[in-house]
């Protein structure tokens, strides 16, 4: 079945350094796809998105990249700061009603 | 402010017991959906919703219930027949079933006594 897996459950970063995020989708026919941003004890917030006409979209300290041959995208974060550990997921949109969900990779932000 | 709001943030649960889960938005969203989330894995669809008075089956459906007689309002009901119902589960609204970004609430954590 279709499915959105990331390549690490947890990543562990020095506070000032860049971070990236990866993740691989399964299905060849998705042509939307967002990432969110997990707290603990919170419900998932958007952090950006990016559409399969695209290859790279770029918001504030973060970064998306998308590579429709291998079917990856990544998200690279400026800078990471201790506020941004927390869980990432990525999503991809697969038409009708339907998106899928990774499993997530938590960011340990080391001071 | 607006958002979605879900109630309680935590929630226990008898042997043979339903329980209601709130969930309330005043984005004036045409689509929520009721998620599940489990330790180390992604969310996982249970219903959705794209319209008052219409509501669909996701992935794991069985043991679960909604309503959706308001547009700000879907409650989402876990029966006894949902055997193993300890969990985080997630409301989320978008304006659309279509591309578009969910927007979620805070979450209810679901245990069994």
């Amino acid at each position: 079945g279709e499915s959105v897996g990331l390549h690490l459950p947890t990543l562990s970063v020095q506070e000032g350094d860049n971070s990236i995020i990866n993740c691989a989708y399964s299905n060849s026919a998705s042509d939307y796809f967002i990432w969110y941003k997990q707290e603990s004890g919170k419900g998932p917030q958007f952090i950006i998105d990016i559409r399969s006409n695209m290859d790279k979209r770029q918001g504030q300290r973060v970064t998306v990249l998308l590579n429709k041959t291998v079917k990856h995208l990544s998200l690279q974060i400026a800078a990471t700061q201790p506020g941004d550990s927390a869980v990432y997921f990525c999503a991809a949109y697969t038409g009708g009603f339907k998106t899928i969900f990774g499993a997530g990779t938590r960011l340990f932000v080391k001071a | 402010d607006g958002g979605i709001t879900q109630s309680p943030k935590y929630l226990f649960r008898k042997e043979g017991q339903n329980v209601t889960l709130s969930c309330e938005q005043n984005l004036n969203h045409d689509a929520m959906y009721w998620y599940r989330q489990d330790p180390g894995q992604g969310l996982r669809l249970i219903y959705y919703s794209q319209i008052v008075n219409d509501f669909q089956k996701g992935d794991i459906a069985e043991g679960y219930s909604v309503s959706r007689e308001k547009k700000e309002s879907f409650p989402l009901t876990v029966t006894s027949a949902q055997k193993n119902p300890t969990a985080f589960y997630l409301c989320a609204s978008s304006p659309s079933v279509a591309k578009n970004i969910q927007y979620f609430g805070a979450g209810t954590r679901l245990s069994v006594l």
